[in-house]
């Protein structure tokens, strides 16, 4: 059974650009999250989506979105990139959010310089 | 202050001993309550899910909450070098089951 892919790995960007992650779920999982790790502030939530709607989202600025397909794919998107948003962007996803705990990708390393 | 607080040691035992893990937190309305283990370069990885109170055991691992006293644990037995890695606890339920609030992490070396 396939677990979760992020894509890209690895990222370098430019303070100022935009940003697209991607993210594919585990077959069957409708819930797909999306955290935040830095070392200093460590794993931090950003928003959840379940059957394309967003039903929770953290303490981010508007500069942070996301979208989930129809198949539950999901993607996030950074705009003005900042330098504070190095990162390892994680994405995780659970059959329906919140039971049985959520299962994470590998992550995208982002670094904007 | 934080609402989920973690030693993050870093903890260094010997091979075969009994590791202690715990994590205390402020918000009464944690219902789920998680422990996750990361390799470095890796996502986290679910190790121990626990609804409400009391003990849950998988093999060499257990998960105790006390709600009373806002306080988990996760013992591991027989502790391995492949046991080495960055262990998180994480709560929800406050807001919602879906958003995981994580603490910091504990930086576990198992030596051989």
């Amino acid at each position: 059974k396939a677990g979760v892919t992020q894509t890209p790995r690895y990222l370098i960007k430019t303070r100022g650009q935009q940003v697209t992650l991607s993210c594919s779920p585990i077959s069957g999982h409708r819930s797909v999250s999306w955290y935040q790790q830095t070392p200093g502030q460590g794993l931090q939530f950003l928003f959840e989506y379940f059957s394309e709607t967003q039903r929770n989202k953290g303490n981010f600025p508007g500069r942070f979105s996301g979208r989930q397909f129809s198949n539950s794919r999901s993607e996030m998107n950074v705009s003005t990139l900042e330098l504070g948003d190095s990162a390892l962007y994680l994405c995780a996803s659970s059959p329906f959010g919140g039971d049985y705990g959520y299962t994470f990708g590998s992550g995208t390393r982002l670094t904007v310089v | 202050q934080k609402e989920v607080e973690q030693d993050p040691g870093p903890l260094s035992v010997p091979e075969g001993a009994i590791v202690s893990l715990n994590c205390t937190y402020s918000n009464s309305a944690f219902q789920y309550f998680m422990w996750y283990r990361q390799y470095s370069r890796k996502g986290p990885e679910l190790l121990m899910y626990t609804y409400s109170s009391g003990n849950k055991e998988d093999g060499r691992f257990t998960a105790q909450v006390d709600k009373s006293s806002k306080y988990i644990s996760l013992f591991i037995r027989d502790s391995q070098p492949s046991d080495s890695a960055t262990y998180l606890c994480a709560m929800s339920g406050a807001q919602g089951a879906q958003k995981l609030v994580f603490g910091q992490g504990t930086r576990l070396t198992i030596n051989p």
